[in-house]
């Protein structure tokens, strides 16, 4: 059955740091894979997806992700954080007509 | 845009009670789903429905039910509240035949004391 794990679940950065929370998936046949948010006081919503063709994927507020198929990851990556980007991020994978969510990645930015 | 409305924000309840989460749909969604989110544990379903009436349990369903009656209507009923249920609580919709993505509600804080 497919799963995902994150490693960090905390996670402390300086404004303009460079990000990358990691998400691992169990290998289950056909692969797609979600970077969902929670902002603050928010609901939850999608980041990006990953469903086929280019492992690189592009999301929302200048978050990208990359399919590596031989390490089974799909890291989120930002290139410079900033204050408004402190959240839970929470890798996912879709099973059946479900979603398995890991456990989340609490982000702190430091302005 | 799809819309997932809750009924309330937070709640307080007593032990023993009999409580109703309500989730609102309108995007004409076949799925529903309810989950409860507790810190370092993400998100955990409780139950799916993917038609009216119909319903499968999740991962945890002991100690709730659900109901669906209507399309866009979906909801969560703690049949006698306990303590080890104050938790948020996520309602979520999708199209069916996935992998589709769910669009959430903003979620109901339960406290039951």
């Amino acid at each position: 059955a497919q799963s995902v794990s994150q490693h960090n679940h905390h996670v402390i950065l300086s404004e303009a740091a460079s990000l990358e929370l990691g998400c691992n998936y169990s290998y289950g046949g056909t692969v797609n894979l979600f970077w969902y948010v929670q902002y603050p006081g928010q609901h939850l919503q999608l980041l990006l997806k990953y469903f086929s063709g280019d492992p690189l994927v592009k999301g929302i507020k200048g978050f990208e992700a990359e399919f590596i198929k031989s390490k089974f990851s799909f890291n989120l990556r930002k290139p410079s954080v900033q204050w408004s980007d402190t959240a839970e991020y929470f890798c996912a994978v879709p099973r059946s007509d479900k979603i398995i969510f890991g456990k989340g990645t609490r982000l702190h930015i430091l302005p | 845009d799809v819309k997932v409305t809750q009924s309330s924000r937070y709640l307080v309840k007593r032990t023993g009670e009999k409580v109703f989460l309500e989730c609102v749909q309108d995007m004409d969604h076949e799925n529903m789903f309810w989950y409860r989110q507790d810190p370092g544990l993400g998100l955990r379903l409780i139950y799916f429905s993917y038609d009216v009436k119909m319903k499968e349990k999740g991962d945890i369903p002991e100690g709730y039910s659900v109901s669906r009656e209507k399309k866009e209507r979906f909801s969560l009923i703690l049949e006698s509240a306990s303590t080890n249920q104050t938790s948020m609580y996520l309602c979520a919709s999708s199209l069916s035949s996935g992998p589709y993505e769910q669009y959430f509600g903003p979620g109901t804080r339960l406290t039951v004391t």
